[in-house]
């Protein structure tokens, strides 16, 4: 069954640093994967995805996610933060010929001002 | 497009009793899903609906949990008998058919509290 693994359940950074946010994904075939950003006590909004056409995928909010099928991995970036990006964040999995997405346990992210 | 919307936001009850929640999913969206996400975890996926049809559900919805989608529209989601640990975000999303890639679009949820 397919497993979603985000390294750091908290990170921290300074407002204009570099976020970088680790997702690994467990399937040998490539599922369709999601990142998501919830923040309190609001429900989940899509920040982007890949679908395959191409490894590189930007999101809004000025997010982007590339793709490695070598390490299996999904990796969350923003060149600079902004206080407003406080919030939590999750990758998701969905596997070919599944509905069900499987979601990682979420990664905190602070911005210190 | 209004977005998915949950009803209520927020239920107290006391254990022992029944609950049911509400979700409307965005129009001409014909795939409703349920997902559970308990205090520091990501989503749990519950069930999903093709239109009228409940097509998928997850061993975590055991007996006391019931879904339906009577028309094709919106969702019930009842918990019976609820047990301390049915406390949880109860998320519905929803998402239109026809693309393999398709996005689940989700509500604000509901969050149960069972004493």
């Amino acid at each position: 069954a397919q497993s979603v693994t985000q390294l750091g359940s908290h990170v921290s950074v300074s407002e204009g640093a570099l976020v970088l946010l680790r997702c690994n994904y467990s399937s040998s075939v490539p599922p369709y994967l999601f990142w998501y950003v919830q923040y309190p006590n609001q429900g989940l909004q899509l920040l982007l995805k890949y679908t395959s056409a191409a490894t590189l995928v930007k999101g809004i909010n000025g997010f982007e996610a590339e793709f490695k099928k070598s390490e299996t991995s999904f990796h969350l970036t923003k060149p600079s933060a902004h206080m407003s990006d406080a919030a939590e964040y999750f990758c998701a999995a969905r596997d070919t010929g599944r509905r069900a997405l499987t979601f990682g346990s979420g990664t905190r992210l602070q911005v210190q001002p | 497009d209004t977005g998915v919307s949950q009803d209520p936001r927020h239920k107290i009850t006391k254990r022992g009793q029944n609950v049911t929640f509400r979700c409307d999913p965005i129009s001409e969206h014909n795939r409703l899903y349920w997902y559970r996400q308990t205090l520091g975890q990501g989503p749990e996926f519950l069930t999903y609906f093709q239109n009228e049809a409940q097509l998928e559900k997850s061993r975590l919805l055991s007996d006391r949990f019931s879904a339906e989608r009577p028309k094709g529209s919106f969702s019930t989601l009842e918990i019976q008998r609820t047990e301390q640990g049915d406390s949880a975000m109860y998320l519905c999303a929803s998402s239109p058919d026809g693309r393999r890639e398709e996005t689940q679009y989700f509500g604000p949820g509901t969050r149960l509290l069972v004493l």
